[in-house]
């Protein structure tokens, strides 16, 4: 069964940066995976997908400052310069015998 | 540019149905994949159903298997999510998705709203 884990937190400082985690489950290590962005009250954004070997391809209009990589059955989303406006749930999607799959999301606080 | 707008959601009561439609404009409708997928009060994102570009394909999350229908008219550009027998845990934020190569999400929908409640 495909799973996606991800840390229910984390915190960075303004001008930092921050690189959040989404793990894959066994057997499903060499899927490529989506990361989301959900802000309050400003709705979803898809950021990026990011394949296996951890070649992207962006969302309309996403800056530079965000970027994702990918080691074994880890896949990354690096923001760098945050922002407060940076703060928001990320949420890490990949697609099993059809349906879509989320991880649980990384609420980012921008300190 | 892509826009996405769903509506019917509401308050309802246990074991009641409710349809959603989601309006999709300023993309070639017929081409891609949708789904709807939702958010209950509190918790993350869950898959509900996706539904191929050519209608050919759909799929359902297990909790919703038998009791929801996912649908398009690709004359009308318009995605649809009939609900039957809702329950309380139906309760939740339902956004329409745009799929890139029945696939991954690239775009979202603002949601809509359904409560399910005695």
């Amino acid at each position: 069964q495909l799973v996606l884990t991800q840390s229910p937190s984390a915190s960075a400082s303004l001008g930092a940066s921050v690189k959040l985690t989404c793990s894959l489950s066994s057997g499903h290590t060499t899927y490529a995976i989506a990361w989301h962005q959900h802000q309050p009250g400003k709705g979803l954004r898809f950021l990026m997908k990011i394949n296996s070997d951890g070649s992207p391809t962006k969302g309309d209009g996403i800056p530079e400052r965000f970027l994702g990589s990918s080691s074994g059955a880890e896949r990354y989303l690096t923001i760098s310069s945050l922002q407060s406006g940076d703060e928001a749930a990320y949420y890490c999607q990949a697609w099993g015998t059809g349906l879509q799959v989320f991880g649980g999301g990384t609420q980012l606080t921008v300190l | 540019q892509v826009q996405l707008v769903e509506s019917g959601g509401g308050m309802v009561q246990p074991g009641k149905s409710l349809r959603l439609s989601c309006a999709a404009s300023g993309f070639t409708f017929r081409i891609h994949g949708m789904s709807w997928v939702r958010q209950a009060p509190g918790k993350g994102l869950e898959g509900v159903a996706t539904l191929w570009y050519d209608g050919s394909n759909r799929y359902y999350a297990d909790s919703v298997k038998g009791r929801f229908t996912i649908s398009r008219d690709n004359s009308k550009n318009t995605l649809s999510l009939e609900m039957n027998s809702l329950r309380v845990d139906d309760t939740a934020v339902y956004f329409c998705a745009r799929l890139k190569y029945n696939n991954y999400i690239d775009y979202w929908g603002q949601g809509t709203v359904v409560t399910v409640s005695p």
